[in-house]
């Protein structure tokens, strides 16, 4: 069964505008890890932002900030003046016993 | 501090052949993750290893995959009489220590092509 979902396969943004990715996931844990991972096209796996369940303020890395709604399982990633160096594809992910859980994914294109 | 190291980057293997994946691990992580990613697709924990021991090997396929991480050296992955459907990108990733909060730290991934 699937725990996490990523309801939109591509998205497209223009230069410095703003873009909602969306995740929900599906756990009945209290304790748990959430994470947005950036896939470019080298392939490399880069880590983007992480939450972790028990905190209620939502985490923010520079111009990436989440919107962690813990009664909804719901995980959106926010990227703010988005930058052609943001094109990837992004994966939300879980952590679950002793392993990470990953969404099918995110691509997003950014228009100049 | 090196990061993860997969090798290699590409490989190509005939059906029936054998395909090894070699990940080193960031230098003082103990812990070693495989998971393999088809086009267009998020990543499938395949296993997760600690040295000499496997935790989790729920993600892997019962016949030809096999994994380990022995005392010295890499971590290995290996298939057996490799097909079709096995081409796709498989990742390593290594975490510090175990538990929900480390990250992983992934290495470039080796794409395996069987013609």
């Amino acid at each position: 069964a699937q725990t996490v979902t990523q309801s939109q396969p591509e998205m497209s943004v223009q230069e410095a505008e703003t873009v909602t990715l969306s995740c929900t996931y599906d756990t009945s844990e209290s304790d748990y890890y959430l994470f947005w991972y950036k896939q470019p096209p080298s392939r490399q796996m880069i880590l983007v932002i992480r939450q972790e369940a028990y905190k209620q303020q939502n985490a923010t890395e520079n111009r990436f900030s989440v919107n962690f709604q813990k009664a909804a399982k719901s995980f959106s990633l926010k990227i703010s003046d988005s930058q052609l160096g943001d094109a990837a594809m992004y994966f939300c992910a879980y952590s679950r016993d002793d392993k990470i859980i990953f969404g099918k994914g995110t691509r997003l294109h950014i228009l100049p | 501090n090196a990061g993860v190291m997969q090798n290699p980057r590409h490989l190509v293997r005939r059906r029936g052949q054998e395909a090894r994946l070699r990940c080193s691990p960031m230098k003082g992580h103990s812990h070693v993750y495989w998971y393999r990613q088809l086009p267009e697709e998020g990543l499938k924990f395949m296993v997760y290893l600690q040295k000499e021991n496997i935790i989790d090997e729920s993600g892997m396929p019962k016949e030809r995959f096999s994994a380990e991480f022995p005392k010295e050296g890499p971590s290995i992955l290996r298939i057996q009489q490799v097909v079709r459907g096995d081409s796709a990108a498989y990742f390593c990733a290594s975490s510090p220590g175990t538990g929900k909060s480390s990250p992983l730290h992934f290495g470039n991934g080796t794409r395996l092509t069987v013609t």
